[in-house]
């Protein structure tokens, strides 16, 4: 069974301030993703990693896959108010799409003036 | 272009009620994926369906049900409805079964459901 962890749940921080979320997954993976949500809201998509050493930027938010590890992080330099949000990671089984996406608990991101 | 369109929005059912909730996918697309989210936890994997056919179910109880029309839209049945049924129901969308890279899922809104 493939279980996705994400490290911290929680996560106050200061504007201006560097940190990262991680990401760990227990099976081989084709696709990992990292999500953002808003409180009530659905689910917006921000990167979708395919191969190991993958990076992609949008901003201040960068994301890497280490496929050899299972292990992604998400990166968020000199943080602003605006980024405040839940972020998941979800894990795309190798072979799969019929099993559907499986995502971590989220990290819940506050960040404050 | 539309996106991925569900109703309704929000919903609000007593216990042991039965429940339908609506999915739209975008355009072309064949498959449809629902997904659950208990408020504080990530989405959790209910059904795929394309082509009509089931093609996934996840580790949800026999009182969860869904089918795929021929226009591809979706419905999810709920039975029996349970205070811990009480979730954001997500809804998403691709071209065909997501296997491959590319193939991406692309989520609704959302429906909230709350049982009382």
């Amino acid at each position: 069974e493939l279980k996705v962890e994400q490290n911290p749940l929680f996560l106050s921080m200061q504007e201006g301030k560097n940190y990262t979320i991680y990401c760990n997954y227990s099976t081989t993976s084709d696709r990992l993703y990292w999500y953002r949500q808003d409180p009530g809201k659905s689910l917006e998509s921000l990167f979708v990693l395919l191969s190991n050493g993958a990076v992609k930027q949008e901003g201040r938010l960068m994301a890497s896959l280490d496929t050899k590890a299972r292990l992604s992080t998400l990166h968020i330099t000199a943080a602003v108010h605006d980024l405040s949000a839940t972020y998941f990671c979800a894990v795309m089984q190798s072979g799969g799409g019929a099993d559907g996406l499986t995502f971590g608990k989220g990290t819940h991101l506050i960040i404050q003036p | 272009d539309a996106g991925v369109t569900q109703s309704p929005t929000h919903l609000i059912k007593t216990r042991g009620q039965h429940v339908t909730l609506r999915c739209s996918p975008i355009s072309g697309h064949k498959s449809v994926s629902w997904y659950q989210q208990v408020l504080g936890q990530g989405p959790q994997f209910i059904f795929q369906y394309y082509e009509k056919e089931e093609r996934g179910r996840g580790n949800f109880p026999d009182r969860f049900s869904a089918r795929q029309f021929p226009n591809y839209s979706s419905e999810l049945n709920v039975n029996a409805l349970l205070l811990g049924d009480s979730a954001l129901y997500l809804c998403a969308s691709s071209l065909h079964l997501g296997q491959f890279p590319g193939d991406e899922q692309y989520f609704g809104p959302g429906t909230r459901l709350t049982v009382t």
